[in-house]
């Protein structure tokens, strides 16, 4: 069974760098989309971006000039930074498993971190 | 973007009841969305991908429907455990985006 489990500073300045790691086990990370979302306290799901098993990327278009996301399968581990971060940056991160069903499928999220509550305070 | 509108915000129901939750996107997702349960403190629950098709485990009182633009989640006899937060989610064009939400809560 597959299971991912986020780490990183609870608490982050304003301005600076959220970093977040997601730790993969119970499977090969191979040919998967490695997403991040987040959840605001007491509202929905924003997708972040998500990062393949080759490296390749895609971020949501709100966040893309402060995002950077990286993959390392050796380590089965994939990494999320965030910079200039302001109050607004504030919500639990989810790490997430990403891939397709079928040919013809949409790309869903199957398997989920616990979550990580990154509070944006000085 | 693909903007996806859910509906009820809050359904109030009593165990046994069926539920059913509706998800409207602002243009054409093909068949291209998925339903998640979220329960207080927990991560989301992927229920139902490709609007129809049941994920592993998943209890066959969840069924989806639906294409284009609208489509339905339901739940034929709700289950002590099905109370939970519920939202779709559309796949098109490498943009992902959820819904607000809806609540299931008891009655």
């Amino acid at each position: 069974q597959v299971q991912l489990q986020e780490s990183g500073p609870g608490l982050v300045t304003p301005s600076q760098t959220l970093s977040l790691t997601c730790a993969v086990s119970g499977g090969s990370m191979e040919y998967y989309y490695w997403t991040w979302v987040r959840q605001p306290a007491g509202t929905g799901l924003e997708w972040i971006g998500h990062v393949y098993s080759s490296g390749s990327t895609q971020y949501s278009p709100s966040l893309k000039s402060r995002l950077t996301m990286s993959i390392d399968t050796s380590e089965n581990q994939f990494s999320l930074k965030l910079s200039f971060v302001t109050a607004a940056d504030t919500a639990v991160y989810y790490c997430a498993r990403a891939r397709y069903f079928g040919e013809l499928s949409g790309l869903y999220f199957d398997h989920w971190g616990l979550g990580k509550l990154v509070t944006v305070s000085s | 973007e693909i903007v996806l509108t859910q509906s009820p915000a809050t359904l109030s129901l009593s165990p046994g009841a069926r539920a059913t939750l509706s998800c409207r996107a602002s243009q054409s997702v093909s068949s291209y969305l998925a339903w998640y349960q979220q329960k207080p403190g927990q991560a989301p629950r992927l229920l139902i991908y490709d609007a129809v098709n049941r994920a592993t485990g998943i209890p066959g009182r969840f069924s989806g429907s639906g294409s284009g633009t609208d489509f339905t989640l339901t739940i034929s006899s709700l289950e002590p455990e099905d109370f939970a937060v519920y939202y779709c989610q559309q796949s098109t064009a490498w943009q992902f985006t959820f819904g607000p939400g809806t609540i299931v809560d008891i009655k």
